[in-house]
Formats: structure tokens, C-alpha cells, sequence
């Protein structure tokens, strides 16, 4: 089966700062990449995805890069805000969309 | 309009109790799912459906039972609890093909 890893387990940075958050995947097949932000106690929600088709995404203060060559995606966020703190998951499906393999998550604190 | 209703939110149990933990939603959407998540560990499939009447094994199905008999329910039986088993459980739907992942609230379980 497919293997998603994930890194740095914990980030911390400045308000306005840049935050990068990286993906490895082992299953060349894998070719859609979505990445879920959860709150404390609260559930996953979609923020940004990219499709193997594509090498970058963009949406306003976070972008997604995918290099397929190398399998690994990254997740970009620009002047980062309090309200950006969280943990993150990156994750990486196939066509049919049944299962998605998740990384093990990035607590971003943005402190002000 | 509810989407995604799982329930209990909470429950404790002792080891070798049975219990079921409830989704339901009312998106009419084809495909369901059962995640848990635990510390360092991301989410991890361990059961999912494309539809009603068929059910497939996720990444981690071992002491889990699903069954899905409407396209709006997928409960998730744990015959013989175990404190590995304890864990924050989410249920998600998925419309058919489609890569958005539509979590519940999830559901807290202790097993003692």
C-alpha cells in the first residue's frame, strides 16, 4: 500500500512568516493530493489540493507544489496569521478516490 | 440539512464490552468511511464503502466490523473492545468519484 510521510511534526513561527509543511509518498500510482486542516477538537476540513496533472496550486495565502518526479508535495502558507494555527495533514489517493493515506500531521503555531 | 452525524461523541469502555459507533448523513452521497486517529499517526482507514450492500477493508480493519444495508448509514461495531482500540473515530462521506472528504465530528472512544 501507499506510504505518506510528513514533516516537520511540529512548526512554529512568526506572525507574517512563512510556513512550509513537506510529503513524501511511495506509490508512483498516487495521483491526487489534498491537505486537511484540523482545529483543535474540531474535524478535518479540505484547505487546498492538487492533482498529478498539475506541478503548483495557488489560493490566496496557501499554495501546494507537487514534484512527481522525486514524490514528494509541499504545502505553502504566506503571512501566516494566529487563525492559521492548527495541525495539518497532507494525504495522497488514487483514481477512485476510496482510500486516502494521510501523513502524520504538522502542528503549526503561529505565535503573535 | 445535517451532513455528517456521528454518535457518541464520547464513550468509555472496558475491555471486552461491544459497542457500535453510528454515522449517518444525508448528503445521498455514494461512498463512506471510517478513519481513526491517534497521536502521531494521522488518520488511518479502517473501513470503507462505495455504496449500500458492499463494504471493503481499510488500512487497519483488525477487531472492526462495518456494515452498510442504506446508502445513509455506516455504523462501526467493535465486538470485543481493546485499549489499542482507543482512539478519536471519524466517519466521512465522499460523492461518488469525487476526492472531497466530508468528515463527521468524530467520536472519542476509551477503552480501560
Amino acid at each position: 500500500g501507499e506510504n505518506v510521510e510528513q514533516h516537520p511534526s511540529t512548526l512554529s513561527v512568526q506572525e507574517g512568516d512563512s510556513a512550509v509543511i513537506k510529503c513524501t509518498y511511495s506509490d508512483s500510482a498516487s495521483n491526487y493530493f489534498p491537505w486537511y486542516k484540523q482545529e483543535l477538537g474540531k474535524r478535518p476540513q479540505l484547505i487546498i489540493d492538487i492533482r498529478s496533472n498539475v506541478g503548483e496550486k495557488k489560493d490566496q495565502r496557501i499554495a501546494v507544489t507537487l514534484n512527481k518526479t522525486a514524490k514528494h508535495f509541499s504545502l505553502h502558507i504566506t503571512e501566516t496569521q494566529p487563525e492559521d494555527s492548527a495541525v495539518y495533514f497532507c494525504a495522497a489517493s488514487k483514481d477512485n478516490f476510496n482510500k486516502f493515506y494521510f501523513g502524520s500531521g504538522t502542528k503549526l503555531n503561529v505565535k503573535p | 440539512n445535517a451532513g455528517v452525524t456521528q454518535t457518541p461523541k464520547f464513550q468509555v469502555l472496558k475491555t471486552g464490552q461491544s459497542m457500535t459507533l453510528q454515522c449517518a448523513q444525508d448528503m445521498n452521497h455514494e461512498y463512506m468511511s471510517w478513519y481513526r486517529q491517534d497521536p502521531g499517526m494521522g488518520l488511518r482507514l479502517i473501513h470503507y464503502s462505495v455504496g449500500a450492500g458492499i463494504t471493503d477493508q481499510g488500512e487497519v480493519p483488525n477487531g472492526y466490523n462495518v456494515s452498510r444495508s442504506t446508502t445513509e448509514d455506516f455504523p462501526l461495531r467493535l465486538l470485543s473492545a481493546a485499549p489499542s482500540q482507543t482512539s478519536v473515530y471519524f466517519c466521512a462521506t465522499q460523492v461518488s468519484g469525487a476526492n472531497v472528504l466530508t468528515f463527521g465530528a468524530g467520536s472519542r472512544l476509551t477503552v480501560l
